[in-house]
């Protein structure tokens, strides 16, 4: 099992570009998760989603945009990139028992 | 209030310390907390999980004080490979597997 996995691990976006963060996981999780992780601060739930076609906000959705088609993929989309969205972005999935388990995340860097 | 309060460190510790951890949290109705660990740029990974009043694992044991709502993490015989983040972090059922992850407590161990 591969576990979680994201795509790239690493862009760098001009202001007003758009990107797709990919997620996969390989484990039938029905929980998915993005979360954002700026220097020395810790994880900020931007999206959720708790089975395929269903999905909610967290506390920082603003800038982004989410669908679950199938249970296995989470994409993240950011339409208009800005500054404030240079960040840690971190992909997790969840079975019924409360364990997350996280991808390798995707470093952003909008210019 | 936030959800959750950790002492961000960094704590310093040299190699065989014991060193502990406290972790506050303000909803009463939190159920279950779990420990993870965070190395630097990497993602947060699951170091241990607490549904009663603690739990012991190794060299860590965790200790829940309902009454106080507050959660500690013990490390005994230290090593440098514990050197990482810890992020305590509540988790209630109503909440659709959404946790809040605090800043963590850094924690360097030196030979």
């Amino acid at each position: 099992n591969a576990g979680v996995t994201q795509t790239p691990k690493f862009r760098i976006l001009k202001i007003g570009q758009s990107m797709t963060l990919q997620c996969t996981q390989d484990m039938n999780h029905n929980y998915m998760y993005w979360y954002r992780q700026d220097p020395g601060m810790g994880l900020k739930l931007i999206y959720y989603s708790v089975g395929a076609g269903i999905t909610d906000k967290g506390e920082v959705p603003n800038g982004y945009n989410v669908s679950r088609s199938t249970t296995e993929d989470f994409p993240l989309r950011l339409e208009l990139a800005a500054p404030s969205q240079t960040s840690v972005y971190f992909c997790a999935s969840m079975a019924s028992y409360n364990e997350q388990f996280f991808g390798p995340g995707t470093r952003l860097t909008v210019l | 209030r936030k959800e959750v309060e950790q002492d961000p460190g960094p704590f310093n510790v040299p190699e065989g310390a014991t060193v502990a951890f406290n972790c506050t949290y303000s909803n009463s109705a939190s159920q279950s907390f779990f420990w993870y660990r965070q190395d630097c740029r990497k993602e947060p990974k699951l170091l241990m999980s607490v549904y009663s009043s603690g739990n012991e694992d190794g060299r860590f044991t965790a200790q829940l004080n309902r009454a106080s709502q507050y959660i500690s993490l013990l490390i005994r015989d230290s090593k440098l490979s514990d050197s990482a983040t810890y992020l305590c972090v509540p988790y209630r059922g109503s909440t659709l597997g959404r946790l809040y992850f605090g800043r963590g407590t850094q924690l360097t161990v030196w030979p």
